[in-house]
């Protein structure tokens, strides 16, 4: 059982935005603004899309944005493309005991 | 840009080590942190540990009593060293590098390794 809690799968037509939840508790995502994003595509390994909740690396679409709310980081993708089809992983800091947590994983299908 | 390329055996005998290395090259290894991350087959990801090139290190608490990870004394590669395997140790390794701790902005290609006798 993964400590960040995704939904397994959603689905949407291109063109149209979807959100993806990742909840945590006051102790990771609620506590810290360290939530990163992980875009993985079949075969391959996964790539950093968001980190520090919403801040985008250097040649990442502006259609991806992140967000937090208490304990529940968000990823946003707008502008839905068949290339954006793919499984998304959040992550957090959970202290120095802890370290990192990952969430269990999206799948996301583009219809 | 910074390239990482992971490499040791595929096939690891249960109770023995596991050890693979993470070459990194077009870049200094100097002010990063780096790290091991894998992921079973068919299954989500799991933060194995990192160090800094400090050589400061920080493990999975679960995993704690069995890693190493470290850096050699060249500074062009670093290792992972996970010892008494089970078949629940089965997964790609990915080799990471953060600027920051808290993320992973490049990985390696990945490399599979399964426990077996």
């Amino acid at each position: 059982q993964s400590a960040l809690t995704q939904p397994a799968s959603v689905s949407a037509s291109p063109g149209q935005s979807i959100t993806i939840s990742c909840t945590g508790t006051n102790s990771d995502v609620g506590k810290y603004n360290l939530v990163s994003w992980y875009q993985q595509q079949p075969g391959k390994a996964p790539k950093l899309i968001i980190y520090e909740v919403n801040m985008r690396p250097s040649g990442v679409s502006s259609r991806f944005s992140g967000s937090k709310s208490g304990s529940t980081a968000s990823l946003t993708i707008s502008g839905l493309q068949a290339e954006d089809e793919a499984d998304f992983y959040c992550c957090s800091y959970a202290g120095s005991r802890t370290s990192m947590v990952f969430g269990g994983g999206t799948k996301l299908t583009v219809l | 840009q910074v390239q990482l390329q992971e490499s040791g055996p595929g096939l690891v005998k249960p109770s023995e080590t596991l050890s693979l290395t993470c070459t990194v090259s077009g870049g200094s290894i100097d002010n990063y942190y780096w790290g091991w991350i894998r992921q079973p087959p068919g299954k989500g990801l799991e933060w194995i540990g990192y160090i800094y090139y400090s050589e400061s290190t920080n493990y999975n608490p679960s995993l704690k009593s069995r890693v190493t990870i470290s850096l050699d004394t060249s500074k062009t590669h670093f290792s992972l060293n996970l010892n008494s395997v089970t078949a629940a140790d089965t997964a790609v390794y990915y080799c990471t590098k953060g600027d920051s701790f808290a993320y992973f902005d490049s990985w390696g290609q990945g490399t599979l390794v399964t426990v077996s006798s």
